[in-house]
């Protein structure tokens, strides 16, 4: 089984420019998370996908963050214009909504460095 | 809202001892899952072992168990015969249950080193 693939694996981009990060989830599974990863620090949620709605955004900087997710399977997580503290690891996450499941699979990540 | 916190920012053991990691948690919650994740230097999350609140019975996974204590909401994870590939960033999480697939809620990890 694939696991969750992300793209591409590292950026680095001057502030003020636009950078897109994106996410292809475990076939079959409709949860998907974006989480943002701060140096020396745990995980954080942006966002929460249910299928192709959004159903937990409040964490996300909706000023200069925009996230969609397609036909509930790719995702696609924006950000224009970057800042320099939007330097970090961004993790998507993907997980099957079932009563009996509570596992998320976790893609490598993307590192933004904002210079 | 819940937080997860995880006091060693550091630990280190030597090859093939055993090492205890901390976190404890605050939640209102009485069902809910914790987590322990190990993020190696390629920054894939990997699931090492989780427990169910509403068991007692503290979870096992080869050399790896934890001691659950939901008094105290207290969750540590015992590595015993440590080895190399063991060295990684460790975080521990929860999750609320019965409302779909919430998020997770990461402590700010314990970086463990393993010395040959």
């Amino acid at each position: 089984e694939a696991g969750v693939v992300q793209s591409p694996r590292y950026k680095i981009i001057e502030k003020k420019q636009p950078v897109a990060f994106w996410c292809n989830p475990i076939s079959g599974h409709n949860t998907l998370y974006w989480y943002r990863q701060n140096l020396g620090q745990g995980p954080e949620l942006l966002i929460r996908y249910e299928n192709e709605e959004a159903v937990d955004d409040s964490q996300l900087p909706k000023d200069r963050f925009s996230a969609e997710r397609l036909k509930g399977v790719d995702s696609t997580l924006k950000i224009q214009p970057a800042e320099l503290g939007d330097s970090a690891v961004y993790l998507c996450a993907s997980s099957l909504v079932d009563r009996g499941a509570y596992e998320q699979y976790f893609g490598p990540g993307t590192r933004l460095t904002v210079t | 809202a819940q937080t997860v916190t995880q006091s060693q920012p550091e630990m280190s053991v030597q090859e093939a001892e055993t090492v205890t990691l901390s976190c404890t948690y605050d939640t209102s919650e009485s069902d809910y899952y914790l987590f322990w994740y190990k993020q190696p230097p390629s920054r894939q999350m990997i699931l090492v072992i989780r427990q169910e609140a509403y068991k007692q019975q503290n979870a096992t996974e080869n050399r790896f168990s934890v001691n659950f204590q939901k008094a105290a909401k207290s969750f540590s994870l015992k590595i015993s015969d440590s080895q190399l590939g063991d060295a990684a960033m460790y975080f521990c999480a929860y999750r609320r249950a019965n409302s779909g697939n919430t998020p997770l809620v990461f402590g700010k990890g314990t970086r463990l080193s393993v010395i040959a």
